[in-house]
């Protein structure tokens, strides 16, 4: 596809488990993002990766965030023993050099 | 720290009827300022990018605006399918962008 593509679009998890998230970037795009969108919230900030350059993580709210970026195309974004305040819409967008372009998001919630 | 502040939170026009809404951002070292449509339940998609102050783009019924301080987002005789939260962010350097909490903007027929 031309965009960028999140799976999946809705996911259910038990407080307590780990979830992946996962996003294919536009091809060819060396910047890829994921933001946190909360209901009715702005866009927050987590993690980026720019070409072979060490991810900037510095919006990693907690240990239990991680996500990894293979052959510098598609993300994994991992969240471990999920709680609550977790629920929110993930979204991955990806860039070449200036402009950004996001999938439709995941949106997780945590029961 | 960038900051970005977006006013006002919401705003109901009349269709035909034109405003503007507010970007005010703090950064050093501008590399560009972007601004974004979303519509409930979809990711941001992309409208503009401005790099220096005096710079202005346009697309349909939307102008934007660069200043040292501030960007505006002008909106003349709008339409109801305008409704939609913008969004506003600046990327310093090659750093991830950082956004306003956007502006809810609902156009009444």
């Amino acid at each position: 596809g031309a965009g960028v593509s999140q799976s999946p679009s809705n996911k259910v998890t038990e407080k307590g488990k780990d979830v992946e998230l996962r996003c294919d970037p536009i091809s060819g795009h060396t910047a890829l993002y994921w933001y946190r969108q909360s209901l009715g919230q702005g866009l927050e900030f987590l993690i980026y990766f720019q070409g072979n350059s060490a991810p900037d993580k510095s919006g990693l709210p907690s240990d239990r965030f991680s996500a990894e970026r293979t052959g510098g195309s598609v993300s994994t974004l991992t969240i471990q023993r999920t709680q609550q305040e977790d629920s929110a819409v993930y979204l991955c967008a990806s860039s070449r050099d200036n402009e950004a372009f996001f999938g439709q998001g995941t949106r997780l919630t945590v029961v | 720290e960038d900051q970005v502040t977006q006013s006002p939170e919401a705003l109901r026009l009349q269709e035909g009827e034109s405003s503007s809404l507010n970007c005010s951002y703090t950064v050093s070292g501008l590399r560009g300022l972007f601004w974004y449509r979303q519509d409930p339940g979809k990711g941001p998609e992309f409208l503009f990018t401005l790099y220096s102050a005096g710079e202005e783009k346009e697309k349909e019924r939307l102008k934007a605006t660069l200043t040292k301080k501030e960007s505006f987002l002008h909106i003349t005789a709008p339409k109801p399918e305008d409704s939609a939260t913008y969004l506003c962010a600046v990327q310093r350097g090659r750093r991830a962008l950082t956004f306003g909490s956007g502006t809810r903007l609902q156009v009444q027929p």
